[in-house]
């Protein structure tokens, strides 16, 4: 079956603009998960979703980011007023439940550069 | 909160050498422990986890035990092959959530 999909692969943009990055996860899953992945680091928790709501945003690093899962499938992070620092991979996985003894599923990013 | 550490890279070794990428971790409670993989132009992938004390997780010729003594869960492997090369995460979860915390990963470049 599908797995997780990102769109866009790539996004490129310049600071101080508005973007918007997709996750569709595996259909039937849950929960929903944003990292993000600096260059030669590890991904860092952003934000968790258990159906439609956001049950922990504690990773979120300040007020330009949001995100969105508005019908419990389809996630959508947003990012306002963007900085050069805000250059990265950002990572959506999906799992069944939620919780550590469910496999999260990854996609495979979308890379924004912030110019 | 919950933390790993895990051996810096790059790492290098000649096909069907013996393999060890170690993790540490901090962790508040029983936290389940895992070991993500990341090959060339691939998304990330669980390649094994373990979610108990002693448990030991393995997976693709691949092994890692739980020790909560020493609060580690070190990656081997007895021969490595060329299609290893790949980054290695580790990472802890949270277990209620289970949103990940991982270490910076460690790539591993196996030669013929």
């Amino acid at each position: 079956g599908a797995g997780v999909s990102q769109t866009p692969s790539n996004k490129v943009t310049e600071k101080g603009k508005y973007v918007e990055l997709r996750c569709d996860p595996i259909s039937g899953h849950t929960a929903l998960y944003w990292y993000r992945q600096s260059l030669g680091q590890g991904p860092e928790f952003l934000i968790y979703f258990q159906g439609t709501g956001a049950a922990d945003d504690s990773g979120l690093p300040n007020d330009r980011f949001f995100a969105v899962r508005p019908e419990g499938s389809v996630s959508t992070l947003k990012i306002q007023r963007t900085e050069r620092g805000d250059s990265a991979v950002y990572l959506c996985a999906s799992s069944l439940t939620g919780g550590s003894n469910n496999e999260q599923f990854f996609g495979p990013g979308t890379r924004l550069t912030v110019l | 909160g919950n933390s790993v550490t895990q051996m810096e890279g790059p790492v290098t070794l000649s096909e069907e050498a013996f393999l060890t990428i170690n993790c540490t971790y901090t962790a508040t409670g029983y936290p389940s422990l895992f070991w993500y993989v990341q090959y060339p132009g691939e998304g990330l992938q669980l390649l094994l986890k373990a979610t108990k004390a002693d448990d030991k997780g393995s997976n693709k010729g691949f092994e890692a035990t739980y020790r909560k003594e020493t609060t580690s869960f070190h990656l081997e492997k007895g021969s490595v092959q060329v299609s290893d090369s790949a980054v290695y995460f580790c990472a802890v979860s949270d277990r209620s959530q289970g949103n990940l915390i991982f270490g910076k990963g460690t790539k591993l470049s196996v030669k013929p």
